[in-house]
């Protein structure tokens, strides 16, 4: 059983569309995250959720918006999307250590 | 925000070689995480590191946490092939707070 997944794998998409990613993890784990990755490989944290409340939100642009309906779920929603956009996106989970994550979403955005 | 530094960005060593990335804080740390990411991958946590001046071996895997816990260093003993790929070093400023993740160094190794 995968421990955190994310769907989809890859998302290509044009400049100023609405997309949304979903993750869901099995480790009951109480806070969940997201990560973006981009083309130099550093890992920025976008948003932390602890038991389905916001307890992070860095400095990211408010067309990227989370849910989550659950404990075991965080999904991403980005509205009007840009070409620096392009990343790939981790959702990850924890309970302290270790940060386990999912496979990665690989968002293109032409 | 708080950093974490790490270096080198790069490294490439023939096989058999050794192979060293450190991460460095201008804070004490807690704690510090290590973590793997194979090319096409997602990160996989190594190890965490808690004492100060603490050493943890993984077979070929040599972990160190500074005497101050302000830095901490990553020994890869005669490299292989199969230890090809991105290596982070990862910290809690404070707790209750995202992981930060330093820059990573990116290891190829050519037989």
């Amino acid at each position: 059983d995968t421990a955190v997944s994310q769907t989809p794998k890859y998302l290509v998409t044009q400049m100023g569309n609405d997309k949304s990613i979903k993750c869901e993890q099995n480790l009951g784990h109480d806070t969940m995250y997201w990560y973006k990755q981009d083309s130099k490989k550093f890992l920025k944290i976008m948003f932390s959720y602890n038991n389905k409340e916001l307890i992070i939100n860095e400095t990211v642009p408010n067309r990227f918006s989370p849910k989550s309906p659950d404990k075991a779920h965080l999904n991403l929603h980005i509205n009007s999307l840009e070409l620096g956009d392009s990343a790939v996106y981790f959702c990850a989970s924890s309970q302290e250590a270790p940060v386990v994550f999912g496979p990665g979403t690989r968002l293109t955005v032409t | 925000g708080q950093q974490v530094m790490q270096i080198p960005q790069y490294q490439h060593v023939q096989e058999g070689e050794d192979f060293t990335t450190y991460c460095n804080s201008s804070t004490t740390l807690s704690n510090i995480q290590w973590y793997k990411q194979r090319p096409g991958g997602h990160p996989v946590f190594l190890i965490q590191l808690v004492k100060s001046g603490e050493v943890k071996k993984q077979k070929r895997l040599t972990f160190q946490f500074g005497e101050a816990k302000k830095n901490s260093s990553l020994h890869i003993t005669a490299t292989q092939t199969t230890d090809v790929g991105t290596y982070f070093c990862a910290v809690r400023f404070q707790a209750g707070t995202a992981l930060i993740f330093g820059k990573g160094t990116t290891l190829s190794v050519s037989s």
